[in-house]
């Protein structure tokens, strides 16, 4: 059974880098696409990105100048880096699997999710 | 950007009833649709994918339908273990967008 586990800093000054880092457990990262989404407190859910183990890879254009996505297969790790942050980063970031199909392209299985709050 | 809009944002109900929340999309995003459950304090947990297919494990009260933009989600016979916020997402275009939510509430 997949199983995704968040880790990181809970605590990040504003202008610095928010590096996380989800490790897959139960099956190899090297299938599927791999994604971060996040979602401040008492809000909706916003998608950040996927990365996939070919390279493809796809932002969201609000993010995209700041975020990096990537995946260490001899980890069987992916990991995400936002830079330049600023209080509205604050929120709870979940990593998620991408299962897809001719049709549909879903987040099948979550991490339990981390709480990053962005203040000095 | 496509715009997923939920409706409503908040519905009260009662153990037993048939509960249906509907997700409009601002264009056509073919049947990428999927739904989430969300308790608090929780992650999100795929209940749809493909606008009416079922997750595996999923209870079969929960069901999923589409009609051009128009998308639906509904619980035959609501459960205490239902009492939750509900959550549309396409994943047609970039970037995916979510809906705002419907919290079931009793």
């Amino acid at each position: 059974q997949v199983q995704l586990q968040e880790s990181g800093p809970g605590l990040v000054k504003p202008s610095e880098t928010l590096s996380l880092t989800c490790s897959v457990s139960g099956g190899s990262i090297s299938r599927y696409y791999w994604s971060w989404i996040r979602q401040p407190p008492g809000k909706g859910l916003e998608w950040i990105g996927y990365m996939h183990h070919s390279g493809s890879n796809n932002y969201n254009p609000s993010l995209k100048s700041r975020v990096t996505i990537s995946l260490d297969t001899s980890k069987n790790q992916f990991s995400l880096k936002v830079t330049s942050v600023t209080a509205a980063d604050t929120a709870v970031y979940y990593c998620a699997r991408v299962n897809s199909g001719s049709n549909y392209l879903a987040f099948d299985i979550w991490g339990q999710g981390t709480m990053v709050t962005v203040s000095s | 950007d496509t715009q997923m809009t939920q409706s409503p944002s908040s519905l009260s109900a009662s153990v037993g009833d048939r509960v249906t929340i509907t997700c409009r999309a601002s264009q056509s995003i073919s049947s990428f649709l999927n739904w989430y459950q969300q308790k608090p304090g929780k992650a999100p947990e795929l209940l749809i994918y493909a606008a009416s297919s079922l997750q595996s494990g999923v209870p079969s009260r929960f069901s999923g339908s589409a009609s051009g933009t128009d998308f639906t989600l509904t619980i035959s016979s609501l459960q205490p273990e239902d009492f939750a916020t509900y959550y549309c997402q396409h994943s047609y275009t970039n970037p995916w967008t979510f809906g705002q939510g419907t919290k079931v509430e009793i």
